[in-house]
Order: C-alpha cells, then sequence, then structure tokens
C-alpha cells in the first residue's frame, strides 16, 4: 500500500517568509509525528498527534511553528518569519496505534532558507 | 544526560567481521525500544523492535538490559549494505506515543 509522502520535496524560501510542509500519513494510522533533522545531526521531535487528544506540541522550538491535522489525516507544519536555522529536512511519520510504536516515515521535506 | 545517548562512532569495520552498537536510556519507566536504520540523505526505517526476551532477524541480535537501561544491536557477517547509521529508539510512555530518537551510530563495512 501507500507509504507517507509528504511535499515539497525540497523548499528554497526567503528569510522572514512563511513555509506550509504537507504530510500525508499511511491510510489507518491514527498517530502522526513531526521532526526535524539538521545536517549530520539526529532527529528533532517536534509535534505529534494522536487521534482526537491534544497533540503534544512540546518539540515545538518557538511559537513560529505552527502544525495542524485535519480530519485524523492530512498534516501541515507551518513556520512563519523563517530564519536560517529553520534550515533542515523535516520529517514526518505515522504509527497505529495500539498495535504498536513502530513510526513509519515519509521522505522529508528539505527546506533552505536563504 | 541526554534521554538516549548512542556512540556516534563511525566503527569501520571489514565485510564478514562482527560489529555490537550499545544505547543507553535515562528513563527507567520507557517501554518500548527499536532500532532504526538510516542511510544517508534517506528516511529512517525500522530496523526491528527490541522485546525484553532479545529477538533476532537473520544477521541480526537484539536485545534490552532494565537493569542497565540499555539495548545492544549486534550485526554478524557484516554486509557492505549494512553502511548506514543505526539509530535508537525509545518510548518513554510518559504520557503517550512520544519517542525519543538517539543521534545515531555511523558504521561504515569495507571490501
Amino acid at each position: 500500500g501507500a507509504g507517507v509522502s509528504q511535499s515539497p520535496s525540497n523548499k528554497v524560501t526567503e528569510k522572514g517568509k512563511d513555509v506550509e510542509l504537507r504530510c500525508d500519513p499511511i491510510s489507518g494510522h491514527t498517530a502522526l509525528y513531526w521532526y526535524r533533522q539538521s545536517l549530520g545531526q539526529g532527529l528533532e521531535f517536534l509535534i505529534y498527534f494522536q487521534g482526537n487528544s491534544a497533540p503534544d506540541k512540546s518539540g515545538l522550538p518557538s511559537d513560529r511553528f505552527s502544525a495542524e491535522r485535519t480530519g485524523g489525516s492530512v498534516s501541515t507544519l507551518t513556520i512563519q518569519r523563517t530564519q536560517q536555522e529553520d534550515s533542515a529536512v523535516y520529517l514526518c511519520a505515522s504509527s497505529l496505534e495500539m498495535v504498536s510504536y513502530e513510526q513509519y516515515f515519509g521522505p522529508g521535506t528539505r527546506l533552505t532558507v536563504t | 544526560r541526554k534521554e538516549v545517548e548512542q556512540d556516534p562512532g563511525p566503527f569501520n569495520v571489514p565485510e564478514g567481521a562482527t560489529v555490537a552498537f550499545n544505547c543507553t536510556y535515562s528513563n527507567s519507566a520507557s517501554q518500548s525500544f527499536f532500532w532504526y536504520r538510516q542511510d544517508c540523505r534517506k528516511e529512517p526505517k525500522l530496523l526491528m523492535s527490541v522485546y525484553s526476551s532479545g529477538n533476532e532477524d537473520g544477521r541480526f541480535t537484539a536485545q534490552l538490559n532494565r537493569a542497565s537501561q540499555y539495548i545492544s544491536l549486534l550485526i554478524r557477517d557484516s554486509k557492505l549494505s549494512d553502511s548506514a547509521t543505526y539509530l535508537c529508539v525509545v518510548n518513554p510512555r510518559t504520557g503517550g506515543f512520544k519517542t525519543i530518537f538517539g543521534a545515531g551510530t555511523r558504521l561504515f563495512v569495507k571490501a
């Protein structure tokens, strides 16, 4: 079946602009995660959504970052007033609830802020 | 102290070698443990879950030591294709599905 998809695959933006990154999880997966990975670094947890529960936003680095998940499926990560330090690969993952915590990742969006 | 710590390596081994990675975690209440593999400029992919009784999948063996709070990954008969970064992942189970990824251990297998 279809895996996790993300769009765009690459995004170059100017400092100060807003960007939106999209994630389509695997159908039937109720948990959705966003991570950030800077070059040569590990994954940094940003936010997760679980069904209809309130999302865990504890990993968002600043109030310029926000995320939504509509209808329990597609999610959008928005970064306002982008800064050069926001440049990274943004990874989305999804997993089944109550079955396992194994996460399936999308290919990521490579964000470059110039 | 980081919640999940790994030796960053790199580990440089010849083909056919056996190599082992360790990962320590700080939250003794952690319940779920995994090893993921990440190839250069690719997304992480699940390699294997780690069970209390230990588990084996072909050339790969994962073990959990709760008393010492570490998990290990053993790779036997290394192949060139095993070259990647291996990520240790822990679910602290403190209120949901949040998972903590280690920074990864890089492995290079040489001919």
